[in-house]
Order: structure tokens, then sequence, then C-alpha cells
């Protein structure tokens, strides 16, 4: 069974702090591996990785893919109160790239 | 770009009656759409996949003729709950490949169903 497993499932951290959100993954014909963030409504798209060893960044976002051990992870630095809200980690598998996503890390960032 | 919309935002039915939601790419074509569900404080579980011009591909434990799924344009796809209960309450959201970026997903807003 395909299995998409996030840590930590929640986190609270300070303004200005840096956090690292784990995913690791257990999928049949992996294609690409995908951060979202959601805040109340649909997941907003972050990143989409392909290949290991290679980093994505955008802003204080920054997130790398390890396709040898099966992981990724997604960091902020200098957090703001604005990052607050659950990410997560979906992994496309198939010729259709269905996505499975595992259950989010909740990331509190208080002031 | 890469813009889904979906309609309504939140709708509110009485038991036994069915609702319609619509799933829409404004600015690309969509051949491939995946309606989701997700309960609170959960992740988001995918129901079925929806083929342009084809019958909807379900997961298992997803009840074809309860969800009823049309994926009659490049488009457009609708999802209806027929009979509704309120178990059915929750959000769902609808999303869409470009094409162009590969296995890259963009999300409509979703739709809060509240079952009375």
């Amino acid at each position: 069974e395909d299995k998409v497993v996030q840590s930590p499932l929640s986190l609270v951290v300070h303004e200005g702090d840096t956090v690292t959100l784990n995913c690791s993954y257990e999928v049949t014909n992996f294609r690409s591996l995908l951060w979202y963030k959601q805040e109340k409504k649909a997941p907003t798209f972050l990143f989409m990785l392909t290949s290991s060893g290679i980093e994505k960044k955008s802003g204080r976002l920054s997130s790398i893919l390890d396709k040898k051990e099966l992981f990724s992870i997604l960091n902020i630095t200098a957090t703001q109160t604005g990052d607050s809200a659950v990410y997560l980690c979906a992994v496309g598998r198939g010729s259709n790239y269905k996505l499975t996503f595992g259950k989010g890390t909740l990331l509190t960032v208080n002031p | 770009g890469a813009v889904v919309s979906q309609h309504p935002s939140w709708v509110i039915c009485k038991s036994g009656t069915s609702v319609k939601i619509e799933c829409r790419s404004l600015d690309f074509q969509a051949t491939t759409m995946f309606w989701y569900r997700q309960f609170p404080k959960q992740s988001l579980m995918l129901m079925a996949t929806s083929n342009e011009g084809s019958k909807a591909t379900y997961e298992q434990g997803v009840e074809k003729d309860k969800f009823l799924i049309n994926h009659a344009s490049l488009t457009l796809s609708t999802l209806t709950v027929t009979s509704a209960h309120p178990e059915d309450s929750s959000f769902y959201i609808c999303s869409a490949r470009t094409g162009a970026d590969g296995g890259t997903l963009h999300f409509g807003n979703g739709t809060r169903l509240t079952v009375t």
C-alpha cells in the first residue's frame, strides 16, 4: 500500500525561527513529490521535485528530495506569522500523476 | 496562469437531496481532473479521477452511484452528491493538471458541503 508520512504532525515556533518539515514515502511508480501550503481553503502549490539532490528555492522556503532514502524536507527560514498553515506533502505516481497525500504538518508561528 | 475555479464555495442542503459541484479550468484545458475529499483535521483523500469524454475512475471504497462525476468538456468536471446524508458533510476539492508542467496539480478553492 502506498504511504506518505509527514513529521512532525504539528509544530509551534516563534517568529524568526527556522523549521524543517519532513516527508517520507513508499509508493509504486514514483513520478514526483510535491509540497503544498493549506490555510483555510484549498492547497496552494509550493514545489514539485522530481530529481534527487537538487534544491528548489522560493524566498524563505526551500525543499530537496532524496530518492535513494525516499524522503524530502521543506525548510522555512526566518518564519513569519503568515507562514502558519498546514503543509502537505504529496507523491505523484503512475502515468496520470495521481497524488497520495500525507496527513500534513500543522505549523504555528507565534509573534 | 493555471487557475482552477470551483463552485459553489459552500452549500447547505437537506438530507436526501442532491448537490452538484462544478470545477472549471479557466485558462487551460484539462483532460484529467481529480476530486478529493477532506474531513476536518485530516488529509486529502482522492475520491476519483475524472476523464474527459469517458467514465470516471473511482478509488476503492467510493460509491460511484452516490458520487456522480461528469467530465463533458476539456474545461469542466462536475461532481454530484446524490441523496446526501449528514455523513457526506465534508470539504470537496477538485484539481487539474495543465500538462505543461508535468505532475503539478492545481486546486480549486474547495466546496464546504453541510448536510442537515
